[in-house]
């Protein structure tokens, strides 16, 4: 049962360009939804969050949009750089104690020069 | 700070053989996960624990056990290792404050089960 769906899978964008993952969630219960960078051979690194009572949420390049009543979220990463190409993954839980975080299958970025 | 340490980093095991996953953080955290990561399934919590002596089922259970005895460590050890197991293991550890509750993942270990 794959609570947050998320596409791409794969996704290949030119410097400068804009790179768009979108997730989406199931369970209305999810208060908090999180981005992740990871790289390869590392592992995973809290890159951007969100609570729903904000429909958007920026820090430098990155922004999260979101859509409470489509039960969707989105990454998008303005003027993509080389260094951007990692792999991806949005995640969701629910606020209060341990978060159990659901995480999408992930999206594998690669920014060519 | 060392953050999140795993050890091993690579280990190869054949079919029903045991080994332990160690897991070590020195941020005080009282959360920590052990996630593992598929292919095309994300990362998948297998168990977590939210304070010494506390641990509890996550998503993909079967097959590992944890304990947690102090703060800082929580080992995984797999009982009977079967080829499915092959996958790479996260170790993470989360802080009870902070606004986003973010969890630090370690380096990981890639294992294959033979």
């Amino acid at each position: 049962q794959q609570q947050v769906k998320q596409s791409p899978q794969s996704l290949i964008v030119q410097k400068g360009g804009i790179s768009i993952i979108n997730c989406a969630y199931e369970n209305t219960a999810f208060d908090y939804f999180p981005w992740y960078q990871q790289f390869p051979g590392k592992g995973p690194a809290l890159l951007i969050a969100i609570r729903p009572d904000v429909s958007e949420k920026k820090e430098g390049r990155f922004t999260i949009s979101f859509n409470k009543s489509a039960k969707q979220f989105s990454l998008h990463i303005m003027d993509s750089q080389p260094g951007d190409s990692a792999t991806y993954f949005c995640a969701a839980s629910r606020r209060g104690g341990y978060n159990k975080l659901i995480f999408g299958a992930g999206t594998r970025l690669a920014v060519h020069p | 700070n060392a953050g999140v340490t795993q050890t091993p980093k690579f280990q190869v095991l054949k079919t029903g053989q045991s080994m332990t996953l160690q897991c070590a953080q020195d941020m005080n955290h009282e959360y920590m996960s052990w996630y593992r990561q598929d292919p095309g399934m994300g990362l998948r919590l297998i168990h977590y624990s939210v304070g010494a002596g506390i641990t509890d089922q996550g998503e993909v259970p079967n097959g590992y056990n944890v304990s947690r005895s102090t703060t800082e460590d929580f080992p995984l050890r797999l009982l009977s290792a079967a080829p499915s197991q092959t996958s790479v293991y996260f170790c993470a550890s989360t802080p009870t404050s902070g606004p986003y509750n973010e969890q630090f993942f370690g380096p990981g270990t890639r294992l294959t089960v033979l």
